[in-house]
């Protein structure tokens, strides 16, 4: 069965520095999606990408980059120069082929001013 | 744009009683999913229909939980009758077909005593 690992329960930062959030993921599947999403202190899941299992390009956004290694199973997401607005629990999921969604526990991230 | 909305957004219940949340997701997005998010964990995906049909259903309780999505667009979740691990945060979400990018609604926080 696929899962998905957070092993980071908690990341305290100050603003602007650096902070990875870590992923790592098991699936038998050679299709499947990756996401991250955020879940500030609102409560509302804020989708932030998406990425499928044959494209390994690394992609950046803004101060948001996100690192999928394939050969570790992992979907790693980087916010450089953190904010306060930053500050939110953090959830790496797997998608088999479309369906078969699981989200990982979560790691809830802390910008200190 | 118009969100997914979701109601009622609180409900408190008695153990045994029923109970039926609503979603309505964003206009196109053929894809309808239901999640459970129980307090410190990460979402549970409890059903995904794609238009009117049942994608995966694999995870949802179903001697007690059902879903239906009206006509494809609308869908309410049923638990009945409720127990006291029900207590959670159901998440409403949609995508358009193929996409799987999830777009979260506020979500009906389910108290169950």
């Amino acid at each position: 069965a696929q899962k998905v690992t957070q092993a980071q329960t908690e990341i305290s930062v100050v603003e602007k520095e650096d902070v990875t959030l870590d992923c790592v993921y098991e699936t038998r599947d050679t299709t499947y999606y990756l996401f991250w999403y955020k879940q500030p202190p609102s409560g509302e899941l804020v989708f932030l990408i998406r990425r499928n299992s044959f494209d390994e390009q690394n992609e950046i956004s803004g101060r948001y980059s996100w690192n999928f290694q394939k050969s570790t199973s992992s979907f790693n997401f980087t916010i450089t120069a953190s904010q306060v607005v930053d500050s939110a629990v953090y959830f790496c999921a797997l998608s088999e082929a479309g369906q078969n969604f699981v989200f990982g526990p979560g790691t809830r991230l802390s910008v200190l001013p | 744009e118009a969100g997914v909305a979701q109601s009622p957004r609180y409900k408190i219940i008695e153990k045994r009683q029923s109970v039926a949340f609503w979603c309505n997701p964003i206009s196109g997005h053929a894809t309808l999913y239901w999640y459970q998010q129980i307090l410190g964990q990460g979402p549970k995906l409890l059903i995904q229909f794609q238009n009117n049909g049942v994608v995966d259903d694999s995870q949802l309780p179903k001697d007690r939980f059902s879903a239906e999505r009206l006509k494809g667009v609308d869908s309410t979740l049923k638990i009945q009758p409720a127990k006291l691990e029900d207590s959670a945060v159901y998440l409403c979400a949609s995508s358009f077909i193929w996409s799987y990018e999830q777009y979260f609604g506020p979500g009906t926080r389910l108290t169950v005593t």
